[in-house]
């Protein structure tokens, strides 16, 4: 079985600076992937980074990278450059052999002007 | 890239009757499907995988004489919500597995949704 843990309900952003969401997972896996996915208003889920768990290199897509910690299970994303489009929630999520994702419960980013 | 359409976007019925919710993979083909329920400001809750050519396998707690699921081809999986109630009233989300040529991508392509509102 898998758990994913965001202890971030909310968080806020200006525009321009960086901001961390942090997500923990529990897996009894040897082999998974992870991910975040954004969700705007309008609900289409959309993938914004993914990091196979066998990769130590952390995953980097433009102004979005992660922080994985293999170890202590920690698997945290990173925006820079904050923009009024990355308003949105945002879910951490991870999946195994039965290609089931496990979504966290999402933590909703707010981008001040 | 993978796209997944869902169809209708949105959808009203009157208690009782049923509702078919159809999830297409446009430009891939996707041996599996999975069926999301999503609650307003709430997190994704797996309801379903669809396989293709074989029964679905439903989560615990959901019950699937009411969620009938059919995975007729590789492109198109339908979720038919029997008896609609109320209750049944919610967002419901497909998305495809998408699979490179030497195997599964661990990838989900998510649909648009449906917005379900029962009367």
């Amino acid at each position: 079985a898998q758990t994913v843990t965001q202890s971030q309900p909310e968080m806020s952003v200006q525009e321009a600076e960086t901001v961390t969401l942090s997500c923990t997972y529990d897996t009894s896996e040897s082999d998974y992937y992870l991910f975040w996915y954004k969700q705007p208003p309008s609900r289409q889920m959309i993938l914004v980074i993914r990091q196979e768990a066998y990769k130590q290199q952390n995953a980097t897509e433009n102004r979005f990278s992660v922080n994985f910690q293999k170890a202590a299970k920690s698997f945290s994303l990173k925006i820079s450059d904050s923009q009024l489009g990355d308003a949105a929630m945002y879910f951490c999520a991870s999946g195994g052999s039965n290609y089931k994702l496990t979504f966290g419960k999402g933590t909703l980013l707010t981008v001040n002007p | 890239g993978a796209v997944v359409s869902q169809h209708p976007s949105w959808v009203i019925c009157k208690s009782g009757t049923s509702v078919k919710i159809e999830c297409r993979s446009l430009d891939f083909q996707a041996t599996t499907m999975f069926w999301y329920r999503q609650f307003p400001k709430k997190s994704l809750m797996l309801m379903a995988t669809s396989n293709e050519g074989s029964k679905a396998t439903y989560e615990q707690g959901v019950e699937k004489d009411k969620f009938l699921i059919n995975h007729a081809s590789l492109t198109l999986s339908t979720l038919t919500v029997t008896s609609a109630h109320p209750e049944d009233s919610s967002f419901y989300i497909c998305s495809a597995d998408y699979e490179l040529a030497g195997g599964p991508d661990y990838e989900q392509y998510f649909g648009p949704g449906t917005r379900l509102t029962v009367t």
